[in-house]
């Protein structure tokens, strides 16, 4: 069955450090997401793509980027990890056309 | 620009009895609607969509949602709640402009037994 997944699940990082979270997608979409989740906020988009070679920036890219070299991946660097960032991670994929997205189980991130 | 407003934050409600958790939303286009549910430590899954057609759209598990144009509403409903619906509901609002889908803060729903 195609899938979306997310590594690693947890992560604990200190202040400074860079920091990728992967997502690898088999649905073939064209379309992949990452939100974070913090309380009182919902889910907030940090960037996004249509496609290889394609990046976005979303509401809250700032200190964050993606790259996109394949279909399958989206991983999500935090060049100089912050407290700020301490959250949970999600990345989602949609086909194109298709507003519909299926979302993988989360990265929960503490920076100290 | 897009946006969408959750009234409530958490609603409490006892099992077996209805229960109505409210989405408004803004767009000064034709949009699409969605219901997402996340269970404890899960990721999001898609419970409902309004896409065109029948405004009264209804998920597998007993929730339903009506679009309401003039109100600019999708409210999701449940006659009667069990303990697993204990989860928390994102209402979602997007349009045929782009494939990028803008989430509501969400509203926790608890199951009092």
């Amino acid at each position: 069955d195609a899938e979306i997944t997310q590594s690693p699940r947890h992560k604990i990082t200190e202040t400074g450090r860079q920091v990728t979270l992967a997502c690898h997608q088999t649905w073939n979409h064209n379309n992949m997401f990452w939100y974070r989740q913090d309380l009182g906020h919902g889910l907030r988009l940090i960037h996004y793509s249509y496609g290889v070679q394609d990046t976005n920036k979303g509401e809250v890219s700032d200190g964050y980027s993606v790259s996109r070299s394949n279909t399958e991946d989206l991983p999500l660097t935090l060049e100089s990890a912050a407290s700020s960032q301490t959250s949970v991670y999600f990345c989602a994929s949609s086909a194109a056309g298709n507003n519909e997205q299926f979302f993988g189980p989360g990265t929960r991130l503490t920076v100290l | 620009a897009q946006s969408v407003t959750q009234l409530d934050s958490q609603v409490p409600v006892f099992e077996e009895a209805p229960v109505e958790l409210r989405c408004n939303y803004s767009s000064s286009v034709s949009v699409y609607l969605f219901w997402y549910v996340q269970y404890p430590n899960q990721g999001l899954q898609l419970l409902l969509k309004y896409l065109s057609g029948s405004t009264l759209v209804e998920s597998i598990n007993g929730f339903e949602a009506e679009f309401n144009k003039s109100q600019t509403s999708f409210h999701l409903r449940k006659p009667s709640v069990h303990i697993s619906d204990t989860a928390e509901y994102f209402c979602a609002v997007s349009d045929d402009r782009d494939d990028k889908i803008i989430f509501g803060k969400g509203t926790r729903l608890h199951i009092l037994p």
